[in-house]
C-alpha cells in the first residue's frame, strides 16, 4: 500500500508533556500538508510543505507547535506542553504538483490526541 | 469567519433515491472545489472536485454542481447505496494547490 501513513494512530499524553507525531506522504507527493479535525467540525489547515520549505502556517500553529520536513519526505508536527485544548485528530495529506489536480489531496488516517 | 458553510449536519435518504449535499462559501476568489467522504477512524477520502470556471462535473453516481453567482455547490448521489452512508466535507482551494478550507460536514445515513 503506497498510501499516506501517519504514526502512531493514538496518543494519548498528560498535559504539559510533548508530544511529536510523524506522516509519510504517498512517495512521488511533493506536497505534505497538516490538518486539525475537532468533533463536530470539518478538517482545519495547519501548514504545508513544498518539498522541505514550509510554505504557509496557520495563526492556529501557536508557537507550542512546530513541523519539519527536513528532506523533503517524511515530516514531523511536535507539540510542546500540550494543553486540554490540543486534544484532536491530526491529519497528514499529501499532494503532486506537477499534476492535472495538484488541488486533491490525499489523507492518511489521522492520529489522534488526547490530553489528560 | 467560516468560509465554507455545510448548513445540513444529517441528511436520511432511502436506498436508490437521490441523496443531494449542499455547500455555501463566501470567498468569491475560490478556485477549485471538492468533495471529500470520510468513514469513522479513516481519513478523508477525495471524491469529485470542480474547478470554478466550470458548473458540472460528473464521475459515475456523483455529480457536482457549481452556482457561482449564488456561491452554492451540491453533490449528487444517484443512485444512494447503503456503502454511501459516510460524512461528506466539501473543501475549497483559495489558491493552486495550496491549502484547503473545509465545511462542517454532512453525516448521510442511506436506509436499505
Amino acid at each position: 500500500d503506497t498510501g499516506v501513513s501517519q504514526d502512531p494512530r493514538h496518543k494519548i499524553t498528560k498535559r504539559g508533556q510533548n508530544v511529536t507525531f510523524r506522516c509519510d506522504p504517498i512517495s512521488e507527493h511533493n506536497r505534505l500538508y497538516w490538518y486539525r479535525q475537532t468533533l463536530g467540525q470539518g478538517p482545519e489547515f495547519l501548514t504545508y510543505f513544498q518539498n522541505e520549505a514550509q510554505l504557509e502556517k496557520s495563526r492556529l500553529l501557536s508557537d507550542r507547535f512546530s513541523a519539519e520536513r527536513p528532506k523533503g519526505s517524511f515530516s514531523t508536527l511536535e507539540i510542546q506542553r500540550t494543553e486540554q485544548g490540543d486534544s484532536a485528530m491530526y491529519l497528514c495529506a499529501s499532494s503532486l504538483e506537477q499534476t492535472r489536480s495538484p488541488y486533491e489531496q490525499y489523507f492518511g488516517p489521522g492520529t489522534r490526541l488526547t490530553v489528560t | 469567519d467560516q468560509q465554507v458553510k455545510q448548513n445540513s449536519p444529517s441528511l436520511s435518504v432511502q436506498e436508490g433515491r437521490i441523496s443531494i449535499l449542499n455547500c455555501d462559501y463566501t470567498n468569491s476568489m475560490f478556485d477549485y472545489f471538492l468533495w471529500y467522504k470520510k468513514y469513522p477512524a479513516e481519513g478523508p477520502t477525495f471524491l469529485i472536485s470542480i474547478s470554478s470556471i466550470k458548473d458540472k462535473n460528473e464521475d459515475g453516481r456523483f455529480t457536482v454542481f457549481l452556482n457561482k453567482s449564488a456561491k452554492h455547490l451540491s453533490l449528487h448521489i444517484v443512485p444512494s447505496q447503503p456503502g454511501d452512508s459516510a460524512v461528506y466535507f466539501c473543501a475549497a482551494s483559495p489558491n493552486q494547490g495550496g491549502k484547503l478550507i473545509f465545511g462542517q460536514g454532512t453525516e448521510l445515513s442511506v436506509k436499505p
